[in-house]
């Protein structure tokens, strides 16, 4: 079965520019997540879709932040204009319902500069 | 609203030392409890989980973490490490059901343990 897939994995840009990245979840998988890692702490969640609804977006700096999953399997998020504080390493996962256990994938690492 | 607290961001010792990382979570339903597992440059590897049943849940690589409803904790052993379980552990809970978390898994800040020859 073939895992989440994210890319790029790395990515490099000045600040007050814009950056995607991009997700493909597992086959079947109706909820797909968006998480922010920044460097010592735990990720948390941007955004949660189940199929393409959002069901969370409550920690989603909208003014800048923006996601979308428009026929319900992979999606895209993206940032407009980026600032430093959003170097982080964005992950991507999934899981086959709600309650269910989360796959992650390998991860887009941002700096920002 | 659920959260996790992680008690020892860092956590050093010797190979073939026995380990716990700590964890206690706080959330006003019934919740699905979590370990996942960091290395260098990767995603996030489930280590185990508990759903329901039995308290003790064996996971992976020789983990294993017992649930204490009372105490609020999942906290995480292994009664001998090896250098390549180095790395950084994350504890995260789920609300299985209802209310305004339903769906949503909360990390920890994550443990960082470090296994020395």
């Amino acid at each position: 079965e073939a895992g989440v897939a994210q890319s790029p994995r790395y990515k490099i840009i000045e600040k007050r520019q814009s950056v995607a990245f991009w997700c493909n979840p597992i086959s079947g998988h109706a909820t797909l997540y968006w998480y922010q890692q920044i460097l010592g702490q735990g990720p948390k969640l941007l955004i949660q879709f189940q199929n393409n609804g959002v069901v969370d977006d409550s920690q989603l700096p909208k003014d800048r932040f923006s996601a979308e999953r428009l026929k319900g399997v992979d999606s895209t998020l993206k940032i407009q204009p980026a600032k430093l504080e959003d170097s982080a390493v964005y992950l991507c996962a999934s899981s086959s319902q709600l309650a269910g256990e989360l796959f992650f994938g390998e991860g887009s690492r941002l700096t920002v500069l | 609203a659920q959260s996790v607290t992680q008690l020892d961001s860092q956590v050093p010792v010797f190979e073939e030392a026995p380990v716990e990382l700590r964890c206690n979570y706080s959330s006003s339903v019934s919740v699905y409890l979590f370990w996942y597992v960091q290395y260098p440059n990767q995603g996030l590897q489930l280590l185990l989980k508990y759903l329901s049943g039995s308290t003790l849940v064996k996971g992976i690589n020789g983990f294993e973490a017992e649930f204490n409803k009372s105490q609020t904790s999942f906290h995480l052993r292994k009664p001998s490490v090896h250098i390549s379980d180095t790395a950084e552990y994350f504890c995260a809970v789920k609300s299985p059901a209802g209310g305004t978390s339903y769906g949503k898994l909360t990390f920890g800040q994550g443990t960082i343990l470090t296994v020395h020859p």
